[in-house]
């Protein structure tokens, strides 16, 4: 199976830890995007990557939060001194090409904060 | 006002009835529109894309009204297994942007 790949699939973190969430897009795709989903809330755009550069991060939370996707290897989304309140579902999806097509989720990773 | 606005619902139904939810979107530049479905605690996945003509895959259709920046899906014969969020989304512009995510509407099919 070549879907889009998330792991962990769920974590747990203590108030003040660092949570590091990994995705693997769908084989040929070039370009990720990150969203996060809140407890009964829609899904808010984060992040937009392609190889080696940040397209789109008008999404992110202005500190304590950073993506990557690196030449080689998954993106990651990272989290430091996590709060209560980033505990969420945190999906990535992968494209092939920016314009006109759709995206493909990976199944999420679940991320509570105690 | 938000990017991508929807009911929220909840809309609950008998199976065979039909439904149908609407959608606005606030930026006049978007370019790409589609439906998206949740189940409960899964990924999104993409029930069918959008077109000003208007596009209908089996019991589902979708119309676009770009004029009133406006999106709907109508679901006929409903299942059990509709019962689920059904997301709308838009992409801004086609020069690489993201899609954007409404808060979606719920749907519960009864027997």
């Amino acid at each position: 199976n070549a879907g889009v790949m998330q792991n962990p699939r769920h974590l747990v973190r203590r108030r003040g830890q660092e949570a590091r969430l990994r995705c693997s897009p769908m084989k040929g795709h070039s370009h990720v995007y990150w969203y996060r989903q809140l407890p009964e809330e829609g899904l808010k755009f984060m992040v937009y990557l392609q190889k080696e550069n940040i397209i789109d991060e008008s999404g992110m939370p202005k500190e304590r939060f950073s993506a990557e996707f690196p030449k080689e290897g998954p993106s990651i989304l990272r989290i430091q001194q996590v709060v209560r309140g980033d505990s969420a579902a945190y999906f990535c999806a992968s494209s092939p090409q920016s314009s006109g097509n759709t995206i493909y989720f990976g199944e999420g990773s679940w991320l509570t904060v105690v | 006002r938000k990017e991508v606005e929807q009911d929220p619902g909840p809309f609950n139904v008998p199976e065979g009835a039909t439904v149908a939810f609407n959608c606005t979107y606030s930026n006049s530049a978007s370019q790409s529109f589609f439906w998206y479905r949740q189940d409960c605690r899964k990924e999104p996945k993409l029930l069918m894309s959008v077109y000003s003509s208007g596009n209908e895959d089996g019991r589902f259709t979708a119309q676009l009204n770009r004029a009133s920046q406006y999106i709907s899906l109508l679901i006929r014969d409903s299942k059990l297994s509709d019962s689920a969020t059904y997301l709308c989304v838009v992409r801004r512009n086609q020069a690489g942007t993201a899609l954007i995510f409404g808060k979606g509407t719920t749907l519960s099919v009864s027997s």
